[in-house]
């Protein structure tokens, strides 16, 4: 079974671009996670889809982040326009549907990105 | 708020050698977990606790959870090279899906 994968691994660009990371999660995980690692600290959680709802946003910076799960499928993070904070590794994570009591995540190896 | 606590945030340690990486944290949680990190790669799962008392073991890792102290620990039994990594722990509080995560303790196995 693939794991979830994670594109681009790296991605360098300047403030003010815009940038889109993607993640495809395990086939048959209907919940998709998104979180962050800013500068050597805690991973922080960005948001939740249910196939292709988002169930919780409660982590979401600030609205120059989109996030878009089309078809309950992959899911894309777009950053627009890009800031020097922004920068950090972005991990995707996903799980089973609801019913699984641990709901244990499995996570993708992170996308860094890197604002100029 | 929620808030979960891991230290230390280094460890560098002689192979051999025991040690415990602790996690605590705020407020009422019925899942507890464990990852490892290697240097650009995913977080691989370690272990998932349940339940009070729960104690979980693989290799030289040992993974328990008291809820009533909000307490989990990782002991590293007999340190070995292959154990460097950074550790997280994270925690699932009561009716919701997000991991709020530790710092991350980066340990480092001295040969």
């Amino acid at each position: 079974e693939a794991g979830v994968t994670q594109f681009p691994s790296h991605s360098v660009i300047e403030k003010g671009q815009t940038v889109t990371l993607r993640c495809d999660p395990i086939s048959g995980h209907d919940n998709l996670y998104w979180y962050r690692r800013v500068m050597g600290k805690e991973i922080k959680f960005l948001l939740h889809f249910v196939k292709e709802s988002k169930q919780d946003e409660s982590g979401m910076p600030n609205n120059r982040f989109l996030a878009e799960r089309t078809g309950g499928t992959y899911s894309t993070l777009k950053v627009q326009p890009a800031e020097l904070e922004d920068s950090g590794v972005y991990f995707c994570a996903s799980s089973r549907g609801a019913g699984v009591s641990y709901n244990e995540q499995f996570f993708g190896p992170g996308t860094r990105l890197t604002v100029l | 708020e929620l808030k979960v606590e891991q230290n230390p945030l280094f460890l560098s340690m002689q192979e051999g050698k025991n040690y415990t990486i602790y996690c605590n944290y705020s407020t009422t949680s019925d899942r507890l977990y464990w990852y490892r990190q290697d240097p650009g790669k995913s977080l691989e799962s370690l272990f998932v606790l349940l339940s009070n008392g729960a104690v979980k073991q693989e290799g030289r890792l040992m993974a328990s959870l008291d809820t009533k102290a909000r307490l989990s620990t990782l002991h590293i039994t007999a340190a070995v090279h292959d154990l460097s990594a950074t550790y997280f722990c994270a925690v699932a509080f009561s009716g919701t899906y997000k991991y709020i995560f530790g710092t991350g303790t980066r340990l480092k196995v001295l040969a």
